[in-house]
């Protein structure tokens, strides 16, 4: 999995109460992503970071915070956990392939962690 | 909402039989990237191929790309059933964010 570690890898937690989501790299990228998966969706883009302290929401941002402190951690923060929540969280990571006009992103991701809200 | 719809949805095949999956796409691209996901696991990167380019190979791997048409296939020709697996297309708009579609979920009968 590229040095992509999720923790917790499962968890189960009640409607309100705060979860965080840990991925850690030791590649160095600079950008690092959250998605969701679920069945029939595909995944989704919850947040992502372009380097220590910048991020932006992605296409499924409500509900969720981020913060990276350090350019190894990227922590996923669901302030308020409801049932729609439940799902598979995946961190990823985008290393860059070629120069110039060839220039493109590839991602590596981490094994997931499996949330689901009671 | 997904930039990469694939088609079909689940395929089922035998061993030794080629499997061809389509993705197709509304916006331009600058690449397209093909991923692996076995049951329970990451993502896992394929192939990718560029704008510019119309056909890719890459073991049993071929990748084509029709941007006139906004579509782009996978062929895995004599397939394991170590391949059974979902399969996902993504597109790169050069925007350092990938968007994926839903995903064909293959499985090759011993």
């Amino acid at each position: 999995d590229a040095g992509i570690t999720q923790s917790p890898r499962h968890k189960v937690t009640e409607t309100g109460t705060p979860v965080t989501l840990r991925c850690h790299q030791t590649e160095n990228h600079r950008y690092m992503y959250w998605y969701r998966q679920d069945p029939g969706h595909g995944l989704r883009l919850i947040h992502y970071s372009y380097g220590v302290k910048d991020t932006d929401k992605g296409e499924v941002s409500d509900g969720y915070s981020v913060s990276r402190s350090k350019t190894e951690d990227f922590l996923l923060t669901l302030e308020s956990a409801t049932s729609s929540q439940t799902s598979v969280y995946f961190c990823a990571i985008s290393a860059s392939v070629g120069r110039g006009k060839g220039f493109s992103h590839e991602q590596y991701f981490g094994p997931g962690t499996r949330l689901t809200v009671t | 909402s997904q930039q990469g719809e694939e088609d079909p949805q689940a395929l089922s095949i035998q061993e030794g039989e080629n499997a061809t999956m389509n993705c197709s796409y509304k916006t331009s691209i600058n690449n397209l990237q093909w991923y692996r996901q076995n049951s329970g696991r990451g993502l896992v990167h394929l192939i990718l191929i560029r704008s510019n380019e119309r056909e890719k190979h890459s073991g049993r791997l071929r990748v084509t790309l029709d941007t006139s048409k906004k579509s782009s296939s996978l062929l895995i020709t004599a397939s394991r059933a170590a391949d059974t697996a979902s399969y996902f297309c993504a597109t790169d708009n050069a925007g350092n964010m990938l968007t994926f579609g839903g995903g064909t979920r293959l499985m090759v009968k011993p």
